[in-house]
């Protein structure tokens, strides 16, 4: 079945330092990948809708300016974590806007973020 | 927007004992996916309802859609060790995009 891999898996930073996230999409391309944030002993929320050569589509709430996506190729959604700070350690799963015969969508390993 | 509320927040069972999470929606739903996420784990698919009244069965796992196809449950027979972990139900939010209910963390004790 389709693949999508994130990378890093995990990552540490230090407050005030920016981290991308790469989501690909391993043997499909993929003009729509959603990325999720969960923390710790909660659900997944939406974040965003990343849409390939135009910008992405940011849920209610969501600071377009502190999480910045790039959807550049059919392959590779980024998901860059501007000037990070604790609050925004979590972690980041991508999903790719592709669905299987029985509807499931593909999700990523997901991206851990510590912010010390 | 599109949300789903899902009970109870945490389980705990003795090993051997039947598990079930329900899922809820005060509008009609599309279909409605069920993942299990274990700890440090993404989450992983099980399956998805589209039918009113669908009932799906996956070994000791039970799926219900109901004939409003506003809920949905997860029933598990003879709970096991390796059911731990939480699983949530999703409802389409519109094109492949997935609202997540808060899910239903199962803990297992042998």
């Amino acid at each position: 079945g389709a693949v999508v891999s994130q990378h890093p898996s995990w990552v540490i930073c230090k407050s005030g330092t920016s981290v991308k996230i790469e989501c690909r999409s391993l043997d499909f391309q993929a003009t729509t990948m959603f990325w999720y944030r969960q923390f710790p002993k909660q659900s997944l929320m939406l974040m965003a809708t990343s849409n390939e050569g135009s910008k992405a589509t940011y849920e209610q709430g969501v600071e377009k300016d502190k999480f910045l996506i790039n959807h550049a190729s059919l392959t590779l959604s980024t998901l860059t974590v501007t000037s990070a700070h604790p609050e925004d350690s979590s972690f980041y799963i991508c999903s790719a806007g592709l669905l299987a015969s029985d509807g499931e969508l593909f999700f990523g390993e997901g991206s851990r973020l510590t912010v010390l | 927007g599109q949300q789903v509320m899902q009970i109870p927040q945490y389980q705990h069972v003795q090993e051997g004992e039947d598990f079930t999470t329900y899922c809820n929606s005060s509008t009609t739903l599309s279909n409605i996916q069920w993942y299990k996420q274990r700890p440090g784990g993404h989450p992983v698919f099980l399956i998805q309802l589209v039918k009113s009244g669908e009932v799906k069965k996956q070994k000791r796992l039970t799926f219900q859609f109901g004939e409003a196809k506003k809920n949905s449950s997860l029933h598990i027979t003879a709970t096991q060790t390796t059911d731990v972990g939480t699983y949530f139900c999703a409802a389409s939010g519109g094109y492949n995009k997935l609202i997540f209910g808060a899910g239903t963390r199962l803990a297992v004790h042998p």
